[in-house]
């Protein structure tokens, strides 16, 4: 079974550019979530996707936009790139929308200067 | 405001000591998990609870839920150098449609 991965491992941009994350979930799940998690704090909720439809979202704006694909890969598009938005960025894998057991991917650590 | 609480913020022990790091909320959950997560790395799960009162154990660890499923403890028997990490709790509430909540996280630290 593989688990979740995501790429790339480490990101540098610069403040008003634009980057693509990239997830791929574990084996047989169909629902990906994406969560930021800034230095010294919990996992923030960006959004989660469920057979390719975004299902719900936390609060950020809408520059942060996702794409799910049908072999249920992912991707997280961020623009206009803020230096807050320098976080771990990570996505998770579920069974199914709504299933509370959540897996993990290493994470994406994004630095904008 | 965090709707997930957890205390201590940072703890730092010796190898062979008992801790317990709490997760508290004055909303009611319907589940709650625990994870673990390394420097540089994703979290990973340790354990769900969803029955008010309810008592997992996973080796040393023991984990409970709070009668009325707005808190929860996670105690370490004997914590070893092999425990340290951030330790999180999440939950999902009846209002939080799937996202998972997370605290802040309790910071171990085990020393040989």
């Amino acid at each position: 079974e593989t688990g979740v991965t995501q790429s790339p491992t480490h990101l540098i941009k610069t403040r008003g550019q634009q980057v693509t994350l990239r997830c791929s979930s574990q084996s047989g799940h169909n629902t990906v979530s994406w969560y930021q998690q800034a230095l010294g704090q919990g996992p923030q909720f960006i959004f989660q996707y469920y057979r390719e439809e975004e299902n719900g979202r936390g609060n950020f704006p809408p520059r942060f936009s996702g794409l799910q694909f049908p072999n249920y890969s992912s991707e997280l598009n961020v623009n206009a790139l803020e230096l807050d938005d320098s976080a771990l960025y990570l996505c998770a894998s579920s069974l199914l929308a709504g299933d509370y057991e959540q897996y993990f991917g290493p994470g994406t650590r994004l630095t904008v200067t | 405001t965090q709707l997930l609480e957890q205390s201590p913020q940072f703890l730092s022990i010796q190898e062979g000591e008992n801790l317990t790091v709490y997760c508290n909320s004055s909303s009611v959950f319907s589940s709650l998990q625990w994870y673990r997560q390394e420097p540089g790395e994703g979290p990973v799960l340790l354990v769900t609870v969803v029955t008010g009162g309810e008592v997992k154990k996973l080796k040393r660890l023991t984990f409970q839920f709070g009668d009325a499923r707005k808190d929860s403890s996670l105690h370490i028997t004997a914590a070893q150098p092999g425990d340290t990490g951030l330790y999180l709790c999440a939950g999902d509430t009846e209002n939080s449609g799937y996202a998972l909540n997370f605290g802040k996280g309790t910071s171990l630290l085990v020393t040989p």
